[in-house]
C-alpha cells in the first residue's frame, strides 16, 4: 500500500526542540521532492518546508525559517523535519505530503503541541 | 508571496444543489493551481491539479476552470461526504501557498 507515515509529535516547552519523521512505503519517495505541511486549530493549512529529491535544494516558509530544518535519508525513505525554538504559534498537525508538484499524497498527521 | 483568497469562507448547500467556490490569486499562477478536501479528522485529499484535471478517483462532479489569478471549483450534485473544508493551493511560486479555505455545510 503506498502511504506515508508520521511520527515524533508530541507536548513541548516554548524553546524546546522536537524532531519529526515521516516513513514512506508502497513507492520510491526518492524520487520525489517531498513537503511538510501544518494546520493549526481552527485554521487553514500552511505550507512549512520543502525538499527536493536528492536533498540538494530546500524551502522553507518565513514563519519557520532558521528555525526549522527539512532533511531526508532515501535510503530510509525516510523526510525529517527538525524544529527548533519552537513557540506556541507552531502547535499544529504535521501532514508530510509528496508533491508531483500538487500534494498527491498525504500522512495522517502528527500532533505537535507547545505548550508550559 | 502569491496570497490565495477563497471565498465565501462558509458555503450552506443542500445535498444534491450544485456548490460553486472560488479562489483569487494575488498574481498570475498560471494553471499552476489545486484543490484540496480536507474533512475533520482525515488528511487533505487531492481533487484537483492543473487548474482542472481531476486527480485519481475523484469523482466526475468535481470539475475545476479557471487560469491565471481567478479559479473555480464546482461540485454539481453534493453528497454526504462531500461536506468538507475546500482548499486551494498555487504551486507556480515559493514559498507554496493555501487559501484560507471554503466551509461547505450542509443547509
Amino acid at each position: 500500500e503506498v502511504q506515508l507515515l508520521e511520527s515524533g509529535g508530541g507536548l513541548v516547552q516554548p524553546g524546546g526542540s522536537l524532531r519529526l519523521s515521516c516513513a514512506a512505503s508502497g513507492f520510491t519517495s526518492s524520487s520525489y521532492d517531498m513537503s511538510w505541511v501544518r494546520r493549526a486549530p481552527g485554521k487553514g493549512l500552511e505550507w512549512v518546508s520543502a525538499i527536493s529529491s536528492s536533498g540538494a535544494a530546500t524551502y522553507y516558509a518565513d514563519s519557520v525559517k532558521g528555525r526549522f530544518t527539512i532533511s531526508r535519508d532515501n535510503s530510509k525513505n525516510t523526510l525529517y523535519l527538525q524544529m527548533n525554538s519552537l513557540r506556541a504559534e507552531d502547535t499544529a498537525v504535521y501532514y508530510c505530503a509528496k508533491r508531483a508538484p500538487s500534494f498527491d499524497l498525504w500522512g495522517r498527521g502528527t500532533l505537535v503541541t507547545v505548550s508550559s | 508571496e502569491i496570497v490565495m483568497t477563497q471565498s465565501p469562507a462558509t458555503l450552506s448547500v443542500s445535498p444534491g444543489e450544485r456548490a460553486t467556490l472560488s479562489c483569487r490569486a494575488s498574481q498570475s499562477v498560471s494553471s499552476n493551481l489545486a484543490w484540496y478536501q480536507q474533512i475533520p479528522g482525515q488528511a487533505p485529499r487531492l481533487l484537483i491539479y492543473g487548474a482542472s484535471t481531476r486527480a485519481t478517483g475523484i469523482p466526475a462532479r468535481f470539475s475545476g476552470s479557471g487560469s491565471g489569478t481567478e479559479f473555480t471549483l464546482t461540485i454539481s450534485s453534493l453528497q454526504s461526504e462531500d461536506f468538507a473544508v475546500y482548499y486551494c493551493q498555487q504551486y507556480n511560486n515559493w514559498p507554496l501557498t493555501f487559501g484560507g479555505g471554503t466551509k461547505v455545510e450542509i443547509k
